[in-house]
């Protein structure tokens, strides 16, 4: 049983697009995470939230827009897509911020 | 501002040989420190943590780290690698107190040779 899932795994579509990824989690943790993986495979946190309140928001263009309709999930909604929205893009989840987090397995994203 | 250093992107080593990854850290403050590997195309998964206590820390997969306060270091060791090893490890920092935010590093990449 997945503990952090994310869909689609991969996502191809064209600049311009506007498209969502969603995660959800079934470990009962109260904070939800988005992070970037570039093709360096450096890992740059996006955005937090604590029980549906963002609490971490990082420089992130306003294209970006997470929403959290409830504790166990968080969406990543991205408009008018660029070349270099490329990346891979990992939910995660913890009980609180200082424990350890659980990954889910990415969502591959290229811009045509 | 918090900031990890891993200064080896890559760390070749034999199977059967131990093996170390670097890691030095910078926060205000005393760290939460974490080590997480990266198999391809998988998310990060946990391997140990330092919070406080013993400075040798123990995880998974016989893993272990050693905490060094006044060389702010946290190596990853292992006594004796396996080739299933190999793969791309991060170490991250987040501060006790004040705003808490999880860093990384820029991952070191272990390769180990049968």
């Amino acid at each position: 049983d997945t503990a952090v899932s994310q869909t689609p795994k991969y996502l191809v579509t064209q600049m311009g697009n506007d498209k969502s990824i969603k995660c959800e989690q079934n470990l009962g943790h109260d904070t939800m995470y988005w992070y970037k993986q570039d093709s360096k495979k450096f890992l740059k946190i996006m955005f937090s939230y604590n029980n549906k309140e963002l609490i971490i928001n990082e420089t992130v263009p306003n294209r970006f827009s997470p929403k959290s309709p409830d504790k166990a999930h968080l969406n990543l909604h991205i408009n008018s897509l660029e070349l270099g929205d490329s990346a891979v893009y990992f939910c995660a989840s913890s009980q609180e911020r200082n424990q350890p987090q659980h990954f889910g397995d990415g969502t591959r994203l290229s811009i045509l | 501002a918090q900031s990890v250093a891993q200064p080896e992107d890559q760390v070749n080593v034999a199977e059967g040989n131990p093996l170390t990854v670097k890691c030095t850290y910078s926060v205000s403050g005393n760290p939460y420190l974490f080590w997480y590997v990266q198999y391809p195309n998988r998310g990060l998964q946990f391997l140990l943590k330092y919070i406080t206590g013993d400075n040798l820390v123990k995880g998974s997969y016989g893993f272990e780290a050693e905490f060094n306060k006044s060389q702010t270091s946290f190596h990853l060791k292992k006594p004796s690698a396996l080739v299933s090893d190999s793969a791309l490890y991060f170490c991250a920092v987040i501060a006790i107190t004040g705003f808490q935010k999880l860093v990384f590093g820029t991952g070191t990449r272990l390769l180990v040779s049968p």
